[in-house]
């Protein structure tokens, strides 16, 4: 079956430093989306991925679909102690379920 | 205000309890989902839900059962046949099933000892 896996596990940065999170499937996928879960919370949203090679940005965040529609990436520019918390890409399969990746812890010391 | 509830947050049990974990939407989604999570691991599918009347095995299922009598509602029930109880429960629904943006409830941590 599809399988998702996310690079790194876990991740500690300065504050102001880049962090980038990594998502590859073993399929070709029909999107690809990506969450953030805060200490405590719950998984929240942030964007779908559809087209091949698409990039997305919000803010300090970008988010890539890679051209084979298999892998992804989010990177965050400049990290604040806000955007601590464990960030999951999922990935669709055509008329499928939605897969979830293990997700990336991000620590941010200030 | 639209959204998911997950009632209650904390729930603990002794073992060889069954326990029912409450999800409710709003939202008007046809699809909803089950989901465990454990410490620093993803989200793993337990149970999900098309249509009214019909769910679906996820990943791992074994030792859980829930119904879809309403579209609103899709409760969870861990039996005691669940060898490692203890963990996150997260309800999520969608606008229909497939690779949809899912909504999530605020979770239940459910504590058998």
């Amino acid at each position: 079956g599809q399988q998702v896996m996310q690079i790194p596990q876990y991740q500690h940065v300065q504050e102001g430093e880049d962090f980038t999170t990594y998502c590859n499937s073993s399929t070709t996928l029909s999107n690809i989306q990506w969450y953030k879960q805060r200490p405590g919370g719950h998984p929240v949203f942030l964007i779908q991925l559809v087209k091949s090679g698409e990039v997305k940005k919000q803010k300090r965040l970008t988010f890539q679909f890679g051209e084979a529609k298999k892998n992804s990436s989010l990177h965050i520019t400049a990290t604040q102690t806000t955007d601590v918390g464990t960030y999951f890409c999922a990935g669709g399969e055509y008329g499928n379920k939605l897969v979830f990746g293990a997700g990336t812890i991000l620590r941010v010391k200030s | 205000d639209g959204g998911i509830t997950q009632s209650p947050k904390y729930l603990f049990r002794k073992e060889g309890q069954n326990v029912t974990l409450s999800c409710e939407q709003n939202l008007n989604h046809d699809a909803m989902y089950w989901y465990r999570q454990d410490p620093g691991q993803g989200l793993r599918l337990i149970y999900y839900s098309q249509i009214v009347n019909d769910f679906q095995k996820g990943d791992i299922a074994e030792g859980y059962s829930v119904s879809r009598e309403k579209k609103e509602s899709f409760p969870l029930t861990v039996t005691s046949a669940q060898k490692n109880p203890t963990a996150f429960y997260l309800c999520a629904s969608s606008t229909s099933r497939g690779s949809y943006e899912q909504y999530f409830g605020p979770g239940t941590r459910l504590t058998v000892t």
